[in-house]
């Protein structure tokens, strides 16, 4: 099946600074989110990216289908940013569009 | 998200008792998904279930774990004779059609078996 790969795995902010994060995935895929996991354990829902760029607020993300990897930007971060951001990944394999999660970059903004 | 619904929210179940999981998916979705989070992991595919169908099975234990999405109701995640092992996040997903593949997640249940 498709791998997904993030980095870097943990990530120390100061409250305001930039940061940029990195999926790389190992296939071709029909779909592309990246999530927000708060604290409380809640997925938030990020972006749905399979290809191009999007942007919302504070935050944006770029995917390069044809060189398999996905960046999600944070800009002027803040310390509810802090949690860990899963990018996951599907390709339409046997009818099934489930998603590949990668093991995450769990961010930490401090004030 | 907050318009897949699933409960209960925490769980405590005695080693060899059965845990029940519910998941209502998102209004007009026909397609749910159920993940598992370990503690410190991402989360791992288990099922894929339209109504009354179970399309892909292939994340699920081959025992003691069970799924079914009625024609009426919400989808159902069983555990039977549950053990320390399977305590964990269970999430739960929906989407809108196949290939309009977008996911949207319930705020999970946390099972705890003692």
């Amino acid at each position: 099946g498709i791998q997904v790969e993030q980095s870097p795995p943990d990530l120390i902010l100061q409250e305001g600074a930039n940061s940029t994060l990195r999926c790389n995935f190992s296939d071709s895929v029909n779909n592309l989110q990246w999530f927000h996991q708060n604290p409380w354990g809640q997925l938030i829902n990020l972006f749905y990216i399979p290809s191009g760029t999007k942007q919302n607020g504070r935050l944006s993300a770029t995917t390069v289908a044809t060189e398999r990897y996905s960046l999600l930007y944070i800009s002027s971060s803040q310390t509810t940013d802090s949690g860990v951001y899963f990018c996951a990944a599907a390709y339409s394999g046997a009818g099934s569009y489930q998603l590949t999660f990668g093991k995450g970059t769990k961010l930490s903004v401090i004030p | 998200n907050a318009g897949v619904m699933q409960n209960p929210r925490h769980l405590v179940r005695r080693r060899g008792q059965e845990a029940r999981l519910r998941c209502s998916p998102m209004k007009g979705h026909s397609h749910v998904y159920w993940y598992r989070q370990l503690p410190e992991e991402g989360l791992k595919f288990m099922v894929y279930l339209q109504k009354e169908n179970i399309i892909d099975e292939s994340g699920m234990p081959k025992e003691r774990f069970s799924a079914e999405f009625p024609k009426e109701g919400p989808s159902i995640l069983r555990i039977q004779q549950v053990v320390r092992g399977d305590s964990a996040a269970y999430f739960c997903a929906s989407s809108h059609a196949l290939g309009t593949g977008e996911a949207f997640f319930g705020q999970g249940t946390r099972l705890t078996v003692v």
